[in-house]
């Protein structure tokens, strides 16, 4: 059975901070993907990455992808209350049905 | 015009009662799933289904029956409901072949069994 750990499970920090979560497995997956879930709702992606190393941007996000591909960070620069919310890892395995969620690290963004 | 869509929003309902939950895509998405998060907000798959053929069946007890009458629909069918079994239920669905598949989650089902 392959396992994703993040870290923290919980974080609370004040507006214009910046903040790293981690994703850990002992397992090698084809891709690594990072989902934000918001209350009521159901979870929607922010990133895919493949290839080991990768880096990916969106606005204020950094996602990367271990060298070894079992591992990925997020990175939130001068965070928003808007960041605030549930953030899931999801590993893919080689045939792209089989998605497995990591616990979820719970960011507040406090104004 | 939402892309996965699942009903009822709110379910709630007696030990020992039978219920369902529907779920429709209007992706024309191959792959339909269901998963449960639980209190702890961990999402945990239970069932896969591929143009209407089951190809996942994680460990749930046989109270469950998934029923998939075309490729849009993954509806969830739960009999002899139990206080543990009180979770939020999202489907989801994914294309299938493409690189980079992702899920599409609909907005959940949070079902409560008193």
């Amino acid at each position: 059975t392959q396992l994703l750990e993040q870290s923290p499970q919980f974080l609370s920090i004040q507006e214009g901070e910046n903040l790293t979560v981690y994703c850990n497995s002992s397992s090698v997956f084809s891709s690594l993907q990072w989902y934000r879930q918001e209350p009521g709702e159901g979870p929607v992606l922010l990133v895919t990455v493949v290839t080991g190393g990768e880096v990916k941007k969106l606005k204020r996000l950094t996602f990367q992808f271990g060298d070894a591909r079992k591992d990925s960070s997020l990175h939130i620069t001068a965070a928003q209350p808007g960041d605030t919310g549930l953030y899931l890892c999801a590993g893919v395995g080689n045939y792209g049905q089989n998605f497995v969620f990591g616990p979820g690290t719970r960011l507040s963004v406090l104004p | 015009d939402t892309a996965v869509s699942q009903t009822p929003k709110y379910l709630v309902t007696q030990m020992g009662n039978d219920k369902s939950i529907k779920c429709e895509q209007n992706l024309g998405h191959d792959t339909m799933y269901w998963y449960k998060q639980d209190s702890k907000k961990f999402l945990k798959i239970m069932f896969s289904y591929n143009n209407k053929e089951l190809i996942i069946n994680e460990t749930v007890p046989n109270r469950f029956s998934p029923k998939s009458p075309d490729k849009a629909h993954l509806n969830l069918h739960i009999n002899s409901l139990e206080l543990g079994d009180s979770a939020v239920y999202f489907c989801a669905s994914s294309p299938l072949g493409q690189e980079n598949e992702k899920l599409f989650f609909g907005s959940g089902t949070q079902l409560s069994v008193l």
